[in-house]
């Protein structure tokens, strides 16, 4: 039983164009959400994170937006550039790390020029 | 700032046999937990040490085990080693146990022939 999806394998975007990646959880006990990006051979490297009593948290080009009563998150990538190109990872938390972080499959960003 | 270090960042063991993969965390992160990446399964937790006592476990068979010294460094063991252990590990390092960011290491990619 997946707990944290990501429905979309790989995702295509054009350089300068918004990128928007996807996140559902069935977890209603998570109350703390990352996203993470991973390039081959390395590991995942923080990028955002939002806590359950925002809607909303902003970082530079990187925006994530949380709808709690639909389980679902998105991270907004404004403007995409062809250095994003990477496998984008949601996970998510309870409360005192309950169970560590839960992770989604990932979905494969690329960036066109 | 030194980041995480995982070492080795490559191993090749032979089935029933047994390994050990060491992590530094962040100076001054007291929190490391361990992942196992695999192309079929994703990114799954399989425990997390914070002052030295395992807080939380994955579900994975009693095979993995992991321990933390008192500098925070961790070290997880896998014994009788099958060939589905094949994967890339990875540890992840917070400055507390609960929802804070983890910042990960490049892995271990570990091979059982």
């Amino acid at each position: 039983d997946q707990q944290v999806k990501q429905n979309s394998p790989s995702l295509s975007v054009q350089e300068g164009r918004i990128s928007i990646l996807n996140c559902d959880y069935t977890n209603s006990m998570f109350d703390y959400f990352l996203w993470y990006k991973k390039y081959p051979a390395e590991g995942p490297t923080f990028l955002i994170s939002i806590s359950s009593i925002k809607d909303k948290n902003e970082d530079g080009r990187f925006t994530v937006f949380l709808n709690k009563s639909a389980k679902h998150l998105s991270l907004h990538i404004v403007p995409s550039q062809p250095g994003d190109s990477a496998v984008y990872f949601c996970a998510a938390s309870e409360g005192g790390g309950a169970d560590g972080l839960t992770f989604g499959k990932g979905t494969h960003l690329i960036i066109q020029p | 700032k030194a980041g995480v270090t995982q070492t080795p960042r490559y191993l090749i063991k032979t089935r029933g046999q047994q390994v050990t993969l060491s992590c530094s965390p962040i100076s001054g992160h007291r929190s490391v937990s361990w992942y196992q990446q695999t192309p079929g399964q994703g990114l799954q937790f399989l425990f997390e040490y914070f002052s030295e006592t395992q807080r939380n476990k994955g579900n994975f068979p009693g095979r993995f085990s992991g321990r933390q010294f008192s500098n925070s460094r961790s070290e997880m063991n896998v014994s009788t080693l099958e060939l589905g252990d094949s994967a890339l590990y990875l540890c992840a390092s917070s400055l507390a146990w609960g929802n804070t960011e983890a910042f990960f290491g490049q892995g271990t990619r570990l091979t059982v022939v």
